[in-house]
């Protein structure tokens, strides 16, 4: 149990575009989902955090207009990259937390290169 | 803020050996959860252990443990009997429970564990 699903995988895009990256728990609900940043060798960033049917919180530096999060249901959150540009290019991860412990447990991320 | 620091980028290790993996962090909240999260190549997250702040036991997991010390705000994973499918980036993670464990993670740099056949 506890498995969250990500789509797409993969995207290339071109600069100016924008993609969008889905989040699901596939077999619980979940109330609050996280999405984080990953650089190439680098550790996991929270970017913010997403609870159904309410607004996104955002962490400090990250650019709300940008990086668009609509939690609609309790088992899917999308984050929209608006405009895309090459430095947006990263691995993004999400999380949903549910479960007896509250874990968080993690989607297989998306590869997001910007061209 | 809370913080959270892995002091060592690379550790290697030999089959069927013991390894330890260091983490610090720094808070000044007395409630939150840490954990150790492994990354293989496939860069799918998968939750190696949990730790509850306020249990004074440490957990345990089959081949891994970790060494709990609060006061000194320490919490080392070790990893008995060392297979190849253990080779991955390992993270360390904190999570306030100020919230009721709805905040997100917050991670260290993690280690990059190698283990020699």
């Amino acid at each position: 149990g506890a498995v969250v699903s990500q789509h797409p995988s993969w995207v290339i895009c071109k600069s100016g575009t924008s993609v969008k990256i889905e989040c699901r728990s596939l077999d619980f609900q979940a109330t609050t989902m996280f999405w984080y940043r990953q650089f190439p060798k680098q550790s996991l960033m929270l970017m913010a955090t997403s609870n159904e049917g309410s607004k996104a919180t955002y962490e400090q530096g990250v650019e709300k207009d940008k990086f668009l999060i609509n939690h609609a249901s309790l088992t899917l959150s999308t984050l929209t990259v608006t405009s895309a540009h090459p430095e947006d290019s990263s691995f993004y991860i999400c999380s949903a937390r549910g479960g007896a412990w509250e874990t968080q447990y993690f989607g297989p991320g998306t590869r997001l290169l910007v061209l | 803020a809370q913080t959270v620091t892995q002091s060592q980028p690379e550790m290697s290790v030999q089959e069927a050996e013991t390894v330890t993996l260091s983490c610090t962090y720094d808070t000044s909240e007395s409630d939150y959860y840490l954990f150790w999260y492994k990354q293989p190549p496939s860069r799918q997250m998968i939750l190696v252990i949990r730790q509850e702040a306020y249990k004074q036991q440490n957990a345990t997991e089959n081949r891994f443990s970790v060494n709990f010390q609060k006061a000194a705000k320490s919490f080392s994973l070790k990893i008995s009997d060392s297979q190849l499918g253990d080779a991955a980036m390992y993270f360390c993670a904190y999570r306030s429970e100020r919230g009721g464990g709805a905040d997100g993670l917050t991670f260290g740099k993690g280690t990059h564990l190698i283990i020699q056949p």
